[in-house]
């Protein structure tokens, strides 16, 4: 069974571009997770997605955005970058977020915004 | 606010020995509680976890946390650490119905010859 695919792995990015980032949950999940994970800042909660719809949404700037499709994948859209948005974004999925269920990390995407 | 805390931000300790990572969490009525381990370069994976039953939770490569309620506590433990054991840890709790799991800001195992 194939795993939490995220694309793409590395790229950099300049200060007020966007970026869209991609994510393949496993087969059946219906809950999708971003977050952030900086240097001593552990990860942090971006926002989940269930069947295309959002659940929760962490403390960051409307800059940060998402979406689920039909399929169960999602995908994140960060505009205007900031220096500050260097960090690695990961994807996790589950059956559902709320019941205990196991989440389950891609690799993540590596941003640098020079 | 609901939140995770991870006491120690670098633990170092010899092979062989017993290691105790720390972690409490803000108050609820109900969580569900994770530990997960993140090796160099790699993606996260969890160790263990704890939903309900037995505050002891025994999880992969020879690691174990215990629940306590009273204390908000969710403490990882190893009797005896090996090299490969080095890695970034990290406690999370998820409220339920909150549709998110909080994570610690992480502890970073050293394990030393």
């Amino acid at each position: 069974k194939a795993g939490v695919t995220q694309t793409p792995r590395y790229l950099i990015k300049t200060r007020g571009q966007q970026v869209t980032l991609s994510c393949s949950p496993i087969s059946g999940h219906r809950s999708v997770s971003w977050y952030q994970q900086t240097p001593g800042q552990g990860l942090q909660f971006l926002f989940e997605y269930f069947s295309e719809t959002q659940r929760n949404k962490g403390n960051f700037p409307g800059r940060f955005s998402g979406r689920q499709f039909s399929n169960s994948r999602s995908e994140m859209n960060v505009s205007t970058l900031e220096l500050g948005d260097s960090a690695l974004y990961l994807c996790a999925s589950s059956l559902d977020s709320s019941s205990g269920n196991t989440i389950y990390f891609g690799e993540g995407s590596w941003l640098t915004v020079v | 606010a609901q939140s995770v805390t991870q006491l120690d931000s670098q633990v170092p300790v010899f092979e062989e020995a017993p290691v105790e990572l720390r972690c409490n969490y803000s108050s609820s009525v109900s969580v569900y509680l994770f530990w997960y381990v993140q090796y160099p370069n790699q993606g996260l994976q969890l160790l263990l976890k704890y939903l309900s039953g037995s505050t002891l939770v025994k999880g992969i490569n020879g690691f174990e946390a215990e629940f306590n309620k009273s204390q908000t506590s969710f403490h990882l433990r190893k009797p005896s650490v090996h090299i490969s054991d080095t890695a970034e840890y990290f406690c999370a709790v998820m409220y339920t119905g909150g549709f998110k799991t909080i994570f610690g800001a992480g502890t970073r195992l050293f394990v030393k010859a």
